[in-house]
């Protein structure tokens, strides 16, 4: 079945630096792939999203492209603030076929000052 | 503004007593979800649903329950059949079950007492 892998956390970064969260998936079809983010107590919140190989999504500074020949979605910002402390899940869901969206694991971000 | 609307924020239940959460959407949406998360972990999938009067179960359905007589309406009971019931449970919904996104709910923080 479909399945996202996401680097492990929790991850400490001092402001103004650079991030990097990695994300793997495996699927039988052709997935769109997302990141969301959750901070303390509360949902969700779509992140960026990409639909096609080699698109790159990107919000608020947050990039990641859409790789089909790696099967990877690397989540990317060049200089990480305070206010990016949160959790971070990428997920994928099939296009080609009705089924649920698939999450990874989630990695917890650290931002200090 | 249209959205998703999880209540309430905070329950608490006593042992043995069955509880119902409430996830309303007026986005239109056609396929509803609800996840748990417990601390410092991912989502997992308790309940999803296509569309009116049909869901499926997840990866840990036992001791829970859904209903989706509306479009708009989705609750999960969790009944006491349910082990461990202390989590935080999120509803989402997307415009379908392929390739879409999945917008989520504020959550219900639900303790057993």
């Amino acid at each position: 079945g479909d399945s996202v892998t996401q680097m492990e956390g929790p991850v400490t970064l001092s402001e103004e630096a650079f991030l990097t969260i990695n994300c793997t998936y495996t699927a039988t079809g052709y997935p769109s792939l997302f990141w969301y983010v959750q901070y303390p107590g509360e949902g969700l919140q779509l992140l960026l999203k990409a639909t096609n190989s080699d698109d790159k999504g990107s919000n608020k500074g947050f990039e990641a492209t859409y790789r089909k020949e790696t099967t990877s979605f690397h989540l990317e910002k060049g200089s990480v603030q305070v206010s990016d402390s949160a959790v971070y899940f990428c997920a994928l869901s099939e296009k080609t076929s009705y089924d649920k969206v698939i999450f990874g694991p989630g990695t917890s971000l650290s931002v200090i000052p | 503004d249209g959205g998703i609307t999880q209540s309430p924020k905070y329950l608490f239940r006593k042992e043995g007593q069955n509880v119902t959460l409430s996830c309303e959407q007026n986005l239109n949406h056609d396929a509803m979800y609800w996840y748990r998360q417990d601390p410092g972990q991912g989502l997992r999938l308790i309940y999803y649903s296509q569309i009116v009067n049909d869901f499926q179960k997840g990866d840990i359905a036992e001791g829970y329950s859904v209903s989706r007589e509306k479009k708009e309406s989705f609750p999960l009971t969790v009944t006491s059949a349910q082990k461990n019931p202390t989590a935080f449970y999120l509803c989402a919904s997307s415009i379908q079950l392929s390739g879409t996104e999945a917008f989520f709910g504020q959550g219900t923080r639900l303790t057993v007492v």
